[in-house]
């Protein structure tokens, strides 16, 4: 049972362009949603999270919306640069379970040129 | 450097020969996890350990063991390795404040198992 989906397996957007990556979820009981970019031969790296009283959080490029009723959020690239391509992955955790993250499946982006 | 060091960074070893994967971190962290990652199946959490002498099972244990006798060293062992545990493996570590904190991964093990 896949809690955490991510239903695009790659996405490729051109360079200067907005990349926008989905994730959905099932699990009510989740409260924090981490994006994680991860390079070949490289360990995931944190890049931006939300907590699930907001609906927004920004950071630089880099911004994430969260839709509770919806059970989606997406994480937006503005603008996109080719240091962007990478697998991206959305997991999410709740509070009291011993901070175990669970992630969705990742989206390849490739930024072009 | 902050950093997560796994080692090997990779392993091609055969059934049933006994491995071990080593995990350390210099960052103080009480939590430590392991995870593996697959085609289509994202990461999954294999063991986690809240502190020192504290570990419990993720969501996909079976086949694997692991132990927590200092803060910094968490780790994995296979005690009799199968093709089907072939797989990317991470470990992460978090301080102890807040379930929002991020996790931080080291750049895995990729063990093939003939």
């Amino acid at each position: 049972d896949q809690q955490v989906k991510q239903n695009s397996p790659s996405l490729s957007v051109q360079e200067g362009r907005i990349s926008i990556l989905n994730c959905d979820y099932t699990n009510s009981m989740f409260d924090y949603f981490l994006w994680y970019k991860k390079y070949p031969a490289e360990g995931p790296t944190f890049l931006i999270s939300i907590s699930s009283i907001k609906d927004k959080n920004e950071d630089g490029r880099f911004t994430v919306f969260l839709n509770k009723s919806a059970k989606h959020l997406s994480l937006h690239i503005v603008p996109s640069q080719p240091g962007d391509s990478a697998v991206y992955f959305c997991a999410a955790s709740a509070t009291g379970t011993a901070s175990k993250l669970t992630f969705g499946t990742g989206t390849r982006l490739q930024v072009t040129l | 450097e902050a950093q997560v060091t796994q080692n090997p960074r990779y392993l091609i070893t055969v059934t049933g020969k006994k491995l071990t994967v080593t995990c350390s971190q210099n960052m103080n962290h009480e939590y430590m996890s392991w995870y593996r990652q697959d085609p289509g199946l994202g990461l999954r959490q294999i063991y986690y350990s809240m502190n020192v002498e504290v570990t419990d099972k993720g969501d996909v244990p079976e086949g694997y063991k692991v132990s927590r006798k200092e803060k910094r060293n968490f780790p994995l062992i296979l005690e009799s390795p199968s093709p089907n545990q072939t797989s990317l493996y991470f470990c992460a570590s978090r301080g102890s404040t807040g379930p929002g904190q991020p996790q931080h991964f080291g750049d895995g093990t990729r063990l093939s198992i003939l």
